[in-house]
Parts: C-alpha cells; sequence; structure tokens
C-alpha cells in the first residue's frame, strides 16, 4: 500500500541550528503539506503546496520557515533558525485532489536542545 | 478563530459495546470532516471521511454528520482492544482552503 515516508524518524538539534525534515509523498498526489503537534497538544496546519509553490499557510509559518520540492519526489521543510519552541513531531502529507483527504507520513520528532 | 471541540475522554468501553465520539466545530463555512485515529506516538491515520448530511457507514465504523447543529460523531461497534487509540476530529473549510483544523483528539480505551 503507497505511503507517505519521513525521514529522519527523530533529530536533535541545538537552538540556532538549521533543520532540514524530508518527506517522499505518495507517488501520484499533487499536494503536499506539513502539520506538527506539539507534545499533548492539537494536530496543527502549517502549510500546503502545490504545482511548486505554497497555496496556504498558517500564522505559525514565519519566516524562518520554507518548503521546498527540490525533485520530483522530495518535499522538504527548512526551519533556518530553530528554537526551543519548535521541538514537536512534524507530520508530512499528500492528497491526490484539492479538498479530499490527506495521508500522512509517520513523522519526524524534533528535539531542540 | 476557527475551533474544533472535542472531549478529551478518556473514554472507557467494554470489548464488543459501541464507542461514540462526538466532536462540535465553530464555522459554518466548514464542508468536510474527517476522523484519525492515532496511537501513542504514532502519526494520524484516516478512518472515513463525511461530507454531506446523515450517516456514513465503512465496516464497524459509523460517522455521523449535523451541518444544522454543528455536529460530528464516530460510532464503532463491536469495539475490539486494537480500537485504543486517541480520535482525532479534523474540519476542512468550504472556501477553497486545504488545511484540517484538528481537535485535541478523544482518547478511547477498550477494556477486554
Amino acid at each position: 500500500e503507497p505511503e507517505v515516508t519521513q525521514t529522519p524518524s527523530h533529530q536533535v538539534t541545538q537552538m540556532g541550528q538549521e533543520v532540514i525534515l524530508r518527506c517522499v509523498p505518495i507517488s501520484n498526489h499533487l499536494y503536499f503539506y506539513w502539520y506538527r503537534q506539539i507534545l499533548g497538544q492539537k494536530v496543527e496546519f502549517l502549510v500546503s503546496f502545490y504545482n511548486n509553490e505554497i497555496s496556504e499557510k498558517s500564522e505559525i509559518f514565519d519566516d524562518q520557515f520554507s518548503v521546498e520540492r527540490p525533485d520530483g519526489s522530495n518535499f522538504t521543510l527548512k526551519i533556518r533558525s530553530t528554537k526551543l519552541e519548535d521541538s514537536a513531531m512534524y507530520f508530512c502529507a499528500s492528497s491526490d485532489r484539492r479538498s479530499t483527504e490527506a495521508f500522512f507520513g509517520q513523522g519526524t520528532r524534533l528535539t531542540v536542545v | 478563530q476557527k475551533e474544533v471541540e472535542q472531549n478529551s475522554g478518556p473514554l472507557s468501553v467494554p470489548e464488543g459495546a459501541i464507542a461514540s465520539l462526538n466532536c462540535t466545530y465553530s464555522d459554518r463555512g466548514s464542508q468536510s470532516f474527517f476522523w484519525y485515529r492515532q496511537y501513542s506516538g504514532k502519526s494520524p491515520e484516516l478512518i472515513m471521511f463525511i461530507y454531506s448530511n446523515g450517516d456514513k457507514e465503512d465496516g464497524r465504523f459509523t460517522a455521523q454528520l449535523n451541518k444544522a447543529s454543528q455536529y460530528v460523531s464516530l460510532l464503532i461497534r463491536v469495539s475490539q482492544p486494537s480500537d485504543s487509540a486517541t480520535y482525532l476530529c479534523a474540519a476542512r473549510d468550504r472556501g477553497g482552503s486545504e488545511k484540517l483544523v484538528f481537535g485535541k483528539g478523544t482518547k478511547l480505551t477498550v477494556n477486554p
């Protein structure tokens, strides 16, 4: 069964460092998303991406964040200068059409120390 | 601020019983609704979605939507211990937005 895959599963980084989280969406999907979940809290939308550009972003997705689809398969989330409060589980998701169900990857646990 | 509210639980049911999970949403513009299951430390796993008022059944799961009351529910029949998880309700806006707004989830425990 096709699935969204994310790497790494766990990343520990020092405050102020840059991190890149990687995702391989389901192959025929066209819409890609990043969500995050701080421990014990709700899953929160960060950004959606379609046709090589951001289609929507939340207020969380400030200038420290960026997304990219560097090739035909990977979808990345970059955090330029990590803060302690960026520690969370980051989920990539994809869907085949706009406004249909999104399938989530297994997540990357980011710990900023 | 668009909100999706769920009773955080925990909700405990005996094995074989029906588990009923509820969700309300604040934005009347919300068009479609999704139920995800999340095991501890894992990612959300889609169970089912519903767009139209009424009931939608898929195996042991039934989703119910009442747009007038801004209420969504999920029934799990013949509950099994493997159904023990946190169930997340999510809403998507009608206005072309692609983002899902999640509730905090209801923790369900099915006791053998």
